[in-house]
């Protein structure tokens, strides 16, 4: 079975400050793995996704995360955080065979000026 | 292109009524997926259709189904509803290929906010 763990429900950044949202995930087999972002009464956000290559995937709005398979984690991390960045935040993993996303708790990033 | 469309975005029903809920792809995809979303049990798979077939399914009761038509449409249904299936019905879609492994991005829709009384 396919699991992922967002251990911070809660993460508060100064505006300008560098932010990081933990995940960690366990599978059997190679995974996928998704961060997407969810506004209040809105739907998922796709933010990026990491498949295969560089552990570094950049994506939207300035986001990037860093895949590191020996720690089984892929943390979402950006360089100078905005306001408008707060939002809750879901990491989320697949493996082959299917369209299944199993998903974090989510993390609700709060920052402030 | 256009997102992913889901009608009604909210829906207010009563213990034991059945409700029927509709997504739009993005032009082109084929898999839609839906999922719940509730502050309890978060974001679960409840099932997925591609090419009018579901292809896998999540762990809910046989109360929820759903279908897809052959422009990739998909509607799901709930039965009998109880006070725990209120909840966010977010559907999903993605340009999915034949084969067995899905990378894939899936993109969701802003959702369907069931509320049952």
């Amino acid at each position: 079975a396919q699991s992922v763990a967002q251990p911070e429900d809660q993460v508060n950044v100064a505006e300008g400050n560098p932010l990081t949202v933990k995940c960690t995930y366990s599978v059997s087999g190679n995974p996928y793995l998704f961060w997407y972002v969810q506004y209040p009464n809105r739907g998922l956000q796709f933010l990026l996704k990491y498949i295969t290559g560089d552990n570094l995937v950049k994506g939207s709005y300035g986001f990037e995360a860093e895949f590191n398979k020996s720690q089984t984690s892929f943390h979402l991390k950006k360089p100078s955080a905005l306001v408008s960045d707060s939002a809750l935040y879901f990491c989320a993993v697949k493996t082959g065979g299917g369209n299944k996303l199993t998903f974090g708790t989510g993390t609700q990033l709060k920052v402030e000026l | 292109k256009a997102g992913v469309t889901q009608t009604p975005r909210y829906l207010i029903k009563t213990r034991g009524q059945q409700v029927t809920l509709s997504c739009s792809p993005i032009s082109g995809h084929r898999s839609v997926s839906w999922y719940q979303q509730t502050p309890g049990q978060g974001l679960q798979f409840l099932f997925e259709y591609f090419s009018e077939t579901q292809r896998n399914k999540g762990n809910f009761p046989g109360r929820f189904s759903g279908r897809q038509f052959s422009n990739s449409r998909s509607e799901m249904n709930v039965s009998t509803l109880e006070l725990g299936d209120s909840a966010l019905y977010l559907c999903a879609s993605s340009y999915r290929t034949s084969g067995s492994n899905s990378q894939e991005t899936q993109y969701f829709g802003p959702g369907t906010r069931l509320l049952v009384l």
